[in-house]
């Protein structure tokens, strides 16, 4: 099984709809991140949280929502999306045992709003 | 000017050719990151180093923190190391991470 899983791994939607995108992590780390990917803006961090009391946004957290159901899950939500918010999302976590340890991604999702 | 600067932004090389990328940064650091991804996949951690070199198969890795610079390097580059590099330096404490915008390399049979 994959350190990190995100679903769903595509998903096409109207704008307007909400959806929410899911990952899980087997690692046991308390930090998680989401980040988008737009082709020639890089990776960009939307939310993070360093444990489950502990939500913070990122530089582009307008129109997103996060839930930190457990150490291992965490959700993001677009409560209504539009269509600047078509990119690729990804889901990280890493090591707490130390500032910057390594990042383990998720596969991605790539969201399409209509 | 971005924090995190890569060069080149796009690099093609003929299989066998030793490959170097570059990444310099203006914040202080601990660390830097570099990061691989594959056409239409996920995202995979190579390095995180504070100092020196690290060597991973034919990836070697260099930083230079007085001089706020890293090199990534591939020795006899192989099409399937055709992806996406990106390096990225953590912001302040936070553990927030400031991205390059990527070099893209493409190795040709």
């Amino acid at each position: 099984d994959a350190d990190v899983t995100q679903t769903p791994r595509n998903r096409i939607t109207k704008t307007g709809k909400r959806i929410m995108l899911e990952c899980s992590q087997t690692k046991g780390h308390d930090r998680m991140y989401w980040y988008r990917q737009d082709p020639g803006l890089g990776l960009r961090l939307i939310y993070y949280s360093f444990d489950v009391k502990d939500i913070n946004k990122g530089e582009i957290s307008d129109g997103y929502s996060v839930s930190r159901q457990a150490q291992a899950k965490f959700s993001l939500s677009l409560e209504s999306a539009i269509p600047n918010q078509t990119a690729l999302y990804f889901c990280a976590t890493s090591d707490p045992s130390v500032p910057t340890g390594e990042l383990f991604f998720g596969e991605g999702s790539r969201l399409t709003v209509l | 000017k971005n924090e995190v600067e890569q060069s080149p932004q796009n690099l093609t090389a003929q299989e066998g050719e030793f490959i170097t990328i570059n990444c310099s940064y203006s914040v202080g650091i601990s660390a830097l990151h570099w990061l691989q991804q594959h056409p239409g996949g996920g995202i995979v951690s190579l390095f995180m180093l504070s100092s020196g070199k690290k060597k991973h198969g034919r990836l070697i890795a260099t930083i230079n923190i007085q001089e706020k610079h890293s090199s990534l390097h591939i020795t006899a580059s192989h099409p399937r190391d055709s992806a996406v590099y990106i390096c990225a330096v953590p912001s302040g404490n936070t553990g927030k991470l400031i991205f390059g915008q990527g070099t893209t390399l493409q190795v040709k049979p």
